[in-house]
């Protein structure tokens, strides 16, 4: 059964700063992995996909790599604002026909500091 | 619609008491996910449906949980004689497509709260 971890739990930072979340998955066999975006009381919104074939993906101020073959992906996000403040959920889809029947991480829950 | 509807946004059920959640899907989104969402977790896969069919509910947590979209756009989620366990957010996502397997985007409602005392 695949299993996804997110690390940190949570994390705080002063604006401006450059952070690293991460997401590690047991079983490399994904079709793709996505890095969402959930705000408090809110659904969640889609911020970047890497397909299984992609090394990283990049939107503005946010950039996401995936290695494979060791089931690790890092979400970049570049000079913080407070606005930045939510939780951040990674997400794999399994390369067996399931399409969007996502196996969601814990999440990270970043706050930034004005 | 604009987005993923669902309701009630906040439901409170006494132990024993069967819930009825609803989601209107984007119009002419194909496919409809349910996910639980306890609290401090991420979301767990429920159910997904294409069309009117439903083509997985492997994530149906017992026979208490029922869902249906019998005209392949509105959708409900059943749950009979709630428990304390079932307290958690329950999130509906739909995408445009049908292909089962799919690099398309994914769009969330923003939840019904179930609080089961």
């Amino acid at each position: 059964k695949q299993e996804v971890t997110q690390i940190p739990a949570a994390l705080s930072v002063p604006e401006g700063e450059n952070l690293v979340l991460n997401c590690s998955f047991t079983d490399s066999a994904i079709y793709n992995l996505q890095w969402f975006r959930q705000d408090p009381g809110k659904g969640l919104t889609s911020l970047l996909l890497i397909q299984s074939s992609q090394r990283e993906q990049t939107s503005g101020r946010l950039n996401a790599s995936l290695d494979k073959s060791s089931g690790r992906s890092t979400l970049y996000i570049a000079a913080s604002q407070p606005g930045d403040s939510a939780t951040y959920l990674c997400a794999v889809s399994p390369n067996n026909n399931a399409g969007n029947m996502l196996t969601f991480g814990g999440g990270t829950r970043l706050m930034v500091k004005p | 619609g604009a987005g993923v509807s669902q309701s009630p946004r906040y439901k409170v059920a006494k132990r024993g008491q069967d819930v009825a959640l609803r989601c209107d899907p984007i119009s002419g989104h194909v496919s409809l996910f349910w996910y639980q969402q306890a609290l401090g977790q991420g979301p767990e896969f429920l159910t997904y449906f294409q069309n009117e069919a439903q083509l997985d509910k492997s994530g149906l947590p017992s026979d208490r949980f029922f869902a249906e979209r019998p005209e392949g756009s509105v959708s409900t989620l059943k749950i009979q004689r709630t428990q304390q366990e079932d307290s958690a957010v329950y999130l509906c996502a739909s995408s445009l497509l049908g292909r089962a397997v799919t690099n398309e985007k994914l769009f969330f409602g923003s939840g019904t709260q179930l609080s089961v005392l």
